[in-house]
Protein backbone atom coordinates (compact mmCIF):
# COMPACT_ATOMS: atom_id res chain seq x y z
CA UNK A 1 0.00 0.00 0.00
CA UNK A 2 1.07 3.52 -0.80
CA UNK A 3 2.68 5.50 2.21
CA UNK A 4 3.24 9.02 3.18
CA UNK A 5 6.20 10.01 0.90
CA UNK A 6 8.60 12.77 2.26
CA UNK A 7 11.65 14.44 0.10
CA UNK A 8 14.36 15.00 0.62
CA UNK A 9 14.70 12.51 3.58
CA UNK A 10 18.54 14.19 4.37
CA UNK A 11 19.26 17.71 4.19
CA UNK A 12 22.09 20.15 5.18
CA UNK A 13 21.96 23.90 5.67
CA UNK A 14 24.24 26.74 6.78
CA UNK A 15 22.57 28.96 8.88
CA UNK A 16 20.10 31.78 7.95
CA UNK A 17 19.43 29.54 4.52
CA UNK A 18 16.28 28.50 3.29
CA UNK A 19 14.51 25.09 3.31
CA UNK A 20 11.80 23.30 1.88
CA UNK A 21 10.17 20.10 2.69
CA UNK A 22 8.19 18.06 0.48
CA UNK A 23 5.42 15.69 1.71
CA UNK A 24 2.87 13.32 -0.22
CA UNK A 25 0.01 12.09 1.38
CA UNK A 26 -1.62 9.03 0.99
CA UNK A 27 -3.92 9.30 -1.90
CA UNK A 28 -7.29 9.83 -1.03
CA UNK A 29 -6.13 11.60 2.38
CA UNK A 30 -7.68 14.89 2.71
CA UNK A 31 -5.47 16.01 5.88
CA UNK A 32 -2.25 16.55 5.92
CA UNK A 33 -0.02 17.40 9.78
CA UNK A 34 3.74 18.59 9.95
CA UNK A 35 5.58 17.77 13.13
CA UNK A 36 9.12 18.32 14.10
CA UNK A 37 11.28 16.06 16.35
CA UNK A 38 14.58 17.06 18.34
CA UNK A 39 16.95 14.71 19.71
CA UNK A 40 15.46 13.08 22.23
CA UNK A 41 12.11 14.58 21.77
CA UNK A 42 8.63 13.30 21.35
CA UNK A 43 7.38 14.71 17.81
CA UNK A 44 5.90 18.74 18.59
CA UNK A 45 2.83 19.00 16.27
CA UNK A 46 3.52 22.20 13.60
CA UNK A 47 0.10 22.99 11.46
CA UNK A 48 -2.31 20.94 9.61
CA UNK A 49 -4.45 21.11 6.45
CA UNK A 50 -7.23 20.40 5.59
CA UNK A 51 -8.24 19.94 1.56
CA UNK A 52 -5.58 22.70 1.13
CA UNK A 53 -6.77 25.43 3.56
CA UNK A 54 -4.70 25.98 6.98
CA UNK A 55 -7.10 23.52 10.03
CA UNK A 56 -4.72 24.48 12.85
CA UNK A 57 -1.57 25.79 14.04
CA UNK A 58 0.69 24.69 16.59
CA UNK A 59 4.24 25.93 18.18
CA UNK A 60 5.19 26.80 14.06
CA UNK A 61 8.03 29.58 14.01
CA UNK A 62 7.22 32.77 12.25
CA UNK A 63 9.89 32.13 9.91
CA UNK A 64 8.24 28.49 8.62
CA UNK A 65 5.30 28.66 6.33
CA UNK A 66 3.48 25.83 5.01
CA UNK A 67 0.63 25.19 2.38
CA UNK A 68 -1.04 21.91 0.63
CA UNK A 69 -1.25 22.29 -3.17
CA UNK A 70 -4.40 20.68 -5.07
CA UNK A 71 -3.16 17.78 -5.55
CA UNK A 72 -2.95 17.15 -1.93
CA UNK A 73 0.62 17.28 -1.49
CA UNK A 74 2.15 19.57 1.09
CA UNK A 75 5.40 21.76 1.51
CA UNK A 76 6.91 23.48 4.36
CA UNK A 77 9.16 26.49 4.06
CA UNK A 78 11.56 27.28 6.67
CA UNK A 79 13.36 30.76 6.60
CA UNK A 80 16.62 32.43 8.31
CA UNK A 81 17.49 29.08 9.75
CA UNK A 82 18.52 28.47 12.61
CA UNK A 83 20.82 25.80 14.46
CA UNK A 84 17.94 25.31 16.51
CA UNK A 85 15.84 24.37 13.67
CA UNK A 86 18.24 20.86 13.47
CA UNK A 87 15.47 18.09 13.97
CA UNK A 88 13.53 15.57 12.25
CA UNK A 89 10.73 16.82 9.95
CA UNK A 90 7.28 14.22 9.77
CA UNK A 91 4.72 14.84 7.68
CA UNK A 92 1.48 12.69 8.78
CA UNK A 93 -1.85 12.23 6.41
CA UNK A 94 -5.32 11.02 7.77
CA UNK A 95 -8.94 10.77 6.13
CA UNK A 96 -10.87 13.70 8.40
CA UNK A 97 -14.08 12.32 8.88
CA UNK A 98 -13.01 8.42 9.95
CA UNK A 99 -13.99 8.63 13.28
CA UNK A 100 -10.93 8.02 14.67
CA UNK A 101 -7.86 10.54 13.70
CA UNK A 102 -5.23 7.59 12.82
CA UNK A 103 -2.15 9.56 11.58
CA UNK A 104 -0.12 7.71 8.85
CA UNK A 105 3.31 9.01 9.01
CA UNK A 106 6.17 9.57 6.78
CA UNK A 107 9.89 8.69 7.31
CA UNK A 108 11.08 11.54 8.11
CA UNK A 109 13.14 14.61 6.62
CA UNK A 110 16.25 15.13 8.72
CA UNK A 111 17.21 19.13 8.36
CA UNK A 112 21.39 19.94 10.05
CA UNK A 113 21.90 23.42 10.30
CA UNK A 114 25.56 24.34 10.44
CA UNK B 1 22.30 7.60 12.74
CA UNK B 2 19.22 8.47 14.55
CA UNK B 3 19.17 10.26 17.82
CA UNK B 4 15.56 9.81 18.72
CA UNK B 5 15.60 8.30 22.30
CA UNK B 6 18.90 9.69 22.86
CA UNK B 7 17.45 11.22 26.12
CA UNK B 8 14.70 9.22 27.05
CA UNK B 9 13.86 6.94 29.81
CA UNK B 10 14.76 3.50 28.99
CA UNK B 11 12.76 0.31 29.58
CA UNK B 12 15.28 -2.72 29.24
CA UNK B 13 13.67 -6.26 29.44
CA UNK B 14 14.66 -9.36 28.61
CA UNK B 15 13.30 -11.10 25.20
CA UNK B 16 10.33 -13.24 25.66
CA UNK B 17 9.48 -11.03 29.05
CA UNK B 18 6.47 -8.67 29.67
CA UNK B 19 7.16 -5.05 29.04
CA UNK B 20 5.01 -2.00 30.11
CA UNK B 21 5.33 1.50 28.98
CA UNK B 22 3.17 4.29 30.73
CA UNK B 23 2.02 7.20 29.95
CA UNK B 24 0.34 10.25 31.40
CA UNK B 25 -1.82 12.57 29.52
CA UNK B 26 -3.09 16.36 30.10
CA UNK B 27 -6.70 16.86 28.72
CA UNK B 28 -9.29 15.25 29.98
CA UNK B 29 -11.87 16.11 27.01
CA UNK B 30 -9.31 14.37 24.60
CA UNK B 31 -11.63 11.04 22.83
CA UNK B 32 -9.18 9.00 22.05
CA UNK B 33 -5.33 7.95 22.38
CA UNK B 34 -2.78 6.07 19.89
CA UNK B 35 0.24 4.41 20.92
CA UNK B 36 3.09 4.82 17.82
CA UNK B 37 6.36 2.61 17.58
CA UNK B 38 9.11 4.59 16.63
CA UNK B 39 12.42 2.99 15.11
CA UNK B 40 15.65 4.63 14.34
CA UNK B 41 15.44 6.76 11.27
CA UNK B 42 11.51 5.75 10.56
CA UNK B 43 8.23 7.76 11.84
CA UNK B 44 5.69 6.71 14.45
CA UNK B 45 3.99 3.77 13.28
CA UNK B 46 0.78 2.98 15.16
CA UNK B 47 0.23 -0.20 17.19
CA UNK B 48 -3.34 0.90 18.34
CA UNK B 49 -5.55 2.52 19.89
CA UNK B 50 -8.63 2.69 22.39
CA UNK B 51 -11.69 5.30 22.47
CA UNK B 52 -11.89 7.20 25.98
CA UNK B 53 -15.31 5.46 26.72
CA UNK B 54 -13.03 2.25 27.34
CA UNK B 55 -10.82 0.68 29.75
CA UNK B 56 -8.83 -1.96 27.91
CA UNK B 57 -8.31 -3.08 24.17
CA UNK B 58 -6.42 -6.01 23.10
CA UNK B 59 -4.35 -6.24 20.33
CA UNK B 60 -2.18 -9.14 19.04
CA UNK B 61 0.59 -9.02 21.76
CA UNK B 62 0.20 -5.74 23.07
CA UNK B 63 -2.74 -4.64 25.60
CA UNK B 64 -3.31 -0.83 26.15
CA UNK B 65 -5.32 -0.12 29.14
CA UNK B 66 -6.82 3.48 30.27
CA UNK B 67 -7.62 4.87 33.54
CA UNK B 68 -9.22 8.58 32.95
CA UNK B 69 -8.98 8.79 36.40
CA UNK B 70 -5.57 9.44 37.08
CA UNK B 71 -5.26 10.60 33.36
CA UNK B 72 -3.06 7.60 32.33
CA UNK B 73 -2.63 5.40 29.54
CA UNK B 74 -0.13 2.24 29.92
CA UNK B 75 0.92 -0.53 27.11
CA UNK B 76 1.60 -4.04 27.73
CA UNK B 77 3.22 -6.38 25.28
CA UNK B 78 3.72 -9.70 26.09
CA UNK B 79 6.43 -11.87 25.33
CA UNK B 80 9.03 -9.12 24.28
CA UNK B 81 10.72 -9.67 21.27
CA UNK B 82 14.19 -8.02 19.94
CA UNK B 83 12.11 -6.47 17.11
CA UNK B 84 9.70 -4.42 19.53
CA UNK B 85 12.99 -2.40 20.64
CA UNK B 86 11.70 0.97 19.46
CA UNK B 87 10.92 4.19 21.02
CA UNK B 88 6.93 4.39 22.18
CA UNK B 89 4.89 7.43 22.07
CA UNK B 90 1.59 7.36 23.43
CA UNK B 91 -0.78 10.48 21.77
CA UNK B 92 -3.98 11.72 22.43
CA UNK B 93 -6.24 13.40 19.98
CA UNK B 94 -7.64 16.61 20.69
CA UNK B 95 -10.58 18.17 19.00
CA UNK B 96 -10.56 21.80 18.29
CA UNK B 97 -11.91 24.19 16.31
CA UNK B 98 -13.96 21.16 14.41
CA UNK B 99 -10.66 19.54 13.40
CA UNK B 100 -8.39 17.16 15.03
CA UNK B 101 -4.82 16.93 15.80
CA UNK B 102 -2.29 14.50 18.16
CA UNK B 103 -0.69 15.63 20.69
CA UNK B 104 2.02 13.24 21.26
CA UNK B 105 3.21 12.43 25.21
CA UNK B 106 7.29 11.71 26.27
CA UNK B 107 8.54 8.38 25.02
CA UNK B 108 10.19 5.76 26.40
CA UNK B 109 12.94 3.80 24.56
CA UNK B 110 12.23 -0.31 24.85
CA UNK B 111 15.45 -2.35 25.22
CA UNK B 112 15.11 -5.94 24.54
CA UNK B 113 18.06 -8.17 25.80
CA UNK B 114 18.50 -11.70 24.09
Amino acid sequence: AAGVIQSPRHLIKEKRETATLKCYPIPRHDTVYWYQQGPGQDPQFLISFYEKMQSDKGSIPDRFSAQQFSDYHSELNMSSLELGDSALYFCASSLRFTGANVLTFGAGSRLTVL
Amino acid sequence: GESVGLHLPTLSVQEGDNSIINCAYSNSASDYFIWYKQESGKGPQFIIDIRSNMDKRQGQRVTVLLNKTVKHLSLQIAATQPGDSAVYFCAENMFSGGYNKLIFGAGTRLAVHP
